[in-house]
C-alpha cells in the first residue's frame, strides 16, 4: 500500500516566518506534486519534480519553492509566510508513465496569522 | 491549454435519487481522464480513470469526445457518497477541476 506522509497535520505560523513542509512517499515514485486545496477553488498546482533535484514550476509557484535531494522527499518552503498562504497542501506522488494517477498525503492545515 | 470544468460547486440530492457530476475538458490530443474523491477528514483518493472502464462503489463514467465530457454518474445514491469530488485530465501537468461537493440527504 502506498504511503504519503506529510510533517504535519497542522501547523500555525507567524507572518515573514519560514516555513518547511515535508513530505515522503514510500513506493519509490519519481513524480512528486504540491498542491493548495482552497474552497471553490479546488487544487493548483504549486510545483512539481519528476527527478531527483528536478522541480519544474506550476500554476501558482510565487511565493513558494521546493527542494527534492532524495526521491522519497519532496519539500515546499515559503521563504517568508504571509497570510494569503493560509490553506491546505497537499503533497501527491506517482509513477513517471501515470502522472495522473497520483496518491496523496492526508495534507498539513497551515494559518499564517 | 488543457482545462477542466466543473460547472456545479454544489450538489445536493436526496438518497435513493441518481446522481450526476459534470465534467467538461479541453485538451488537443487524445484525453485521458479521472475521478478523485475526497470523504470528510481522508485524503484525496482516486476513484475511477476513464481507460479502465470500470465501476466503483456503483459510480461510471463515460468518457464523451464529441461533447468533450466525462460526467460520473450513479443511479442511486447513499449517505455514505457524501464527498467532494475532482475531475483530472492527464498530461505532462495534470490538469484538476475545482470539485464538486455532494450532498447526499437521508
Amino acid at each position: 500500500d502506498v504511503k504519503v506522509t506529510q510533517s504535519s497535520r497542522y501547523l500555525v505560523k507567524r507572518t515573514g516566518e519560514k516555513v518547511f513542509l515535508e513530505c515522503v512517499q514510500d513506493m519509490d515514485h519519481e513524480n512528486m506534486f504540491w498542491y493548495r486545496q482552497d474552497p471553490g477553488l479546488g487544487l493548483r498546482l504549486i510545483y512539481f519534480s519528476y527527478d531527483v533535484k528536478m522541480k519544474e514550476k506550476g500554476d501558482i509557484p510565487e511565493g513558494y519553492s521546493v527542494s527534492r535531494e532524495k526521491k522519497e522527499r519532496f519539500s515546499l518552503i515559503l521563504e517568508s509566510a504571509s497570510t494569503n498562504q493560509t490553506s491546505m497542501y497537499l503533497c501527491a506522488s506517482s509513477f513517471p508513465d501515470r502522472a495522473t494517477e497520483q496518491y496523496f498525503g492526508p495534507g498539513t492545515r497551515l494559518t499564517v496569522t | 491549454a488543457q482545462r477542466v470544468t466543473q460547472p456545479e460547486k454544489l450538489l445536493s440530492v436526496f438518497k435513493g435519487a441518481p446522481v450526476e457530476l459534470k465534467c467538461n475538458y479541453s485538451y488537443s490530443g487524445s484525453p485521458e481522464l479521472f475521478w478523485y474523491v475526497q470523504y470528510s477528514r481522508q485524503r484525496l483518493q482516486l476513484l475511477l480513470r476513464h481507460i479502465s472502464r470500470e465501476s466503483i462503489k456503483g459510480f461510471t463514467a463515460d468518457l464523451n469526445k464529441g461533447e468533450t465530457s466525462f460526467h460520473l454518474k450513479k443511479p442511486f445514491a447513499q449517505e455514505e457518497d457524501s464527498a467532494m469530488y475532482y475531475c483530472a485530465l492527464r498530461g505532462r501537468r495534470p490538469t484538476f477541476g475545482r470539485g464538486t461537493s455532494l450532498i447526499v440527504h437521508p
